[in-house]
């Protein structure tokens, strides 16, 4: 069935250092999506992502697209304290209709 | 427009009660989709609703658990005879389409004494 799996688990950064996030899929997605979850709150999403090879910009967050549609990325440029919390992403097969979600990647940043 | 509506945001039961666990979508939202949360962990499918229909229900657990999501009203999710490994958070979300953002509520903490 419809996998899709996150690494690393845990990710212990200095702030100021970059951070990445790998999301892969065991099938080709529609379509991924990232989302944040702060310490104790819920999850809050960040960007979709629809096409073959698409980059996507925010601020200090880059996302990825891989070109087969099978794999994502999450990168920050130089961390921040408010980066903290962990990071899902949630892929959607082309047969499926809903979104799986990955285990997630929780960054801790040490000022 | 208020965001993903869930109460309560923390329910204690003791093991062999029901636990009703309630989830108002964003306002124009038809879809809604529960999912659990263990501690430290992700976030793992239960069920897919869209105005009084069930389209997706392949994560929840066969027995005990049941979900709905009526004409009027917000969508239950609900576990009868509680047992302690149904200790966790359980997350609503809400979106507009299946094929866009979902907005999450903030979540509501079971713990089964």
């Amino acid at each position: 069935g419809q996998q899709v799996m996150q690494i690393p688990q845990y990710q212990h950064v200095q702030e100021g250092e970059d951070f990445t996030t790998y999301c892969n899929s065991s099938t080709t997605l529609s379509n991924i999506q990232w989302y944040k979850q702060r310490p104790g709150g819920h999850p809050v999403f960040l960007i979709q992502l629809v096409k073959s090879g698409e980059v996507k910009k925010q601020k200090r967050l880059t996302f990825q697209f891989g070109e087969a549609k099978k794999n994502s990325s999450l990168h920050i440029t130089a961390t921040q304290t408010t980066d903290v919390g962990t990071y899902f992403c949630a892929g959607r097969g082309d047969n499926f209709n809903k979104f799986y979600f990955g285990s997630g990647t929780k960054l801790n940043v040490k000022p | 427009n208020a965001g993903v509506m869930q109460n309560p945001r923390h329910l204690v039961r003791r093991r062999g009660q029901e636990a009703r666990l309630r989830c108002s979508p964003m306002k124009g939202h038809s879809h809604v989709y529960w999912y659990r949360q263990l501690p430290e962990e992700g976030l793992k499918f239960m069920v897919y609703l869209q105005k009084e229909n069930i389209i997706d229900e392949s994560g929840m657990p066969k027995e005990r658990f049941s979900a709905e999501f009526p004409k009027e009203g917000p969508s239950i999710l609900r576990i009868q005879q509680v047992v302690r490994g149904d200790s966790a958070a359980y997350f609503c979300a809400s979106s507009p389409t299946m094929n866009t953002e979902a907005f999450f509520g903030q979540g509501t903490r079971l713990t089964v004494v």
